[in-house]
């Protein structure tokens, strides 16, 4: 049983475009986030969620919108594709609290052409 | 400057090697993650410490707070433990942000 699911997996577009990336998580958790790694491998916190509220929402472009219909789901729609976010985004989850680990999606390798 | 620095940024070790991966950070922490990051891309937590020592197989994670270093130890090395190694800090005040260092690849050959 996957824990944290992201779809897709690989997202090719073009510039300009709108996508979004689906996040599900069966573990209960009321936290979820998502990452962006960039092509130095860099991980950085985006947006961050607890029972379907906006906790952290770091200096990301407004083109990225977070929606949390429930706390097992946590969608990112980007507008307006850009070159620069080409990069792989994970999702992941956590019971919420400092002392809860982490538990990430697979990722999603969005390509902007 | 990063609040997050790993050492080394790559290491290549032969099979059965004791590894030791560095991390230090240069703000106040409520705990801090060692996650391996395999080459097909996902990412697993290992460890999430707050303070001592934790240990899991292979894999010691040891945490200094004064120091502000932890440091993750691998005995009797395998290629299947080749990966990028992430150290990242919980921040403290409240927020659930996570500050992550660069990684560091480690290719373990036989």
């Amino acid at each position: 049983d996957t824990a944290v699911s992201q779809t897709p997996k690989y997202l090719v577009t073009q510039m300009g475009n709108d996508k979004s990336i689906k996040c599900e998580q069966n573990l209960g958790h009321d936290t979820m986030y998502w990452y962006k790694q960039d092509s130095k491998k860099f991980l950085k916190i985006m947006f961050s969620y607890n029972n379907k509220e906006l906790i952290i929402n770091e200096t990301v472009p407004n083109r990225f919108s977070p929606k949390s219909p429930d706390k097992a789901h946590l969608n990112l729609h980007i507008n307006s594709l850009e070159l620069g976010d080409s990069a792989v985004y994970f999702c992941a989850s956590s019971l919420g609290g400092r002392y809860s680990p982490l538990h990430f999606g697979n990722g999603t390798r969005l390509t902007v052409t | 400057k990063n609040e997050v620095e790993q050492s080394p940024q790559n290491l290549t070790a032969q099979e059965g090697e004791f590894i030791t991966i560095n991390c230090s950070y240069s703000v106040g922490i409520s705990a801090l993650h060692w996650l391996q990051q395999h080459p097909g891309g996902g990412i697993v937590s290992l460890f999430m410490l707050s303070s001592g020592k934790k240990k899991h197989g292979r894999l010691i994670a040891t945490i200094n707070i004064q120091e502000k270093h932890s440091s993750l130890h691998i005995t009797a090395s395998h290629p299947r433990d080749s990966a990028v190694y992430i150290c990242a800090v919980k921040t403290q005040g409240g927020s659930e942000k996570l500050v992550f260092g660069k990684g560091m690849k480690l290719t373990v050959n036989p």
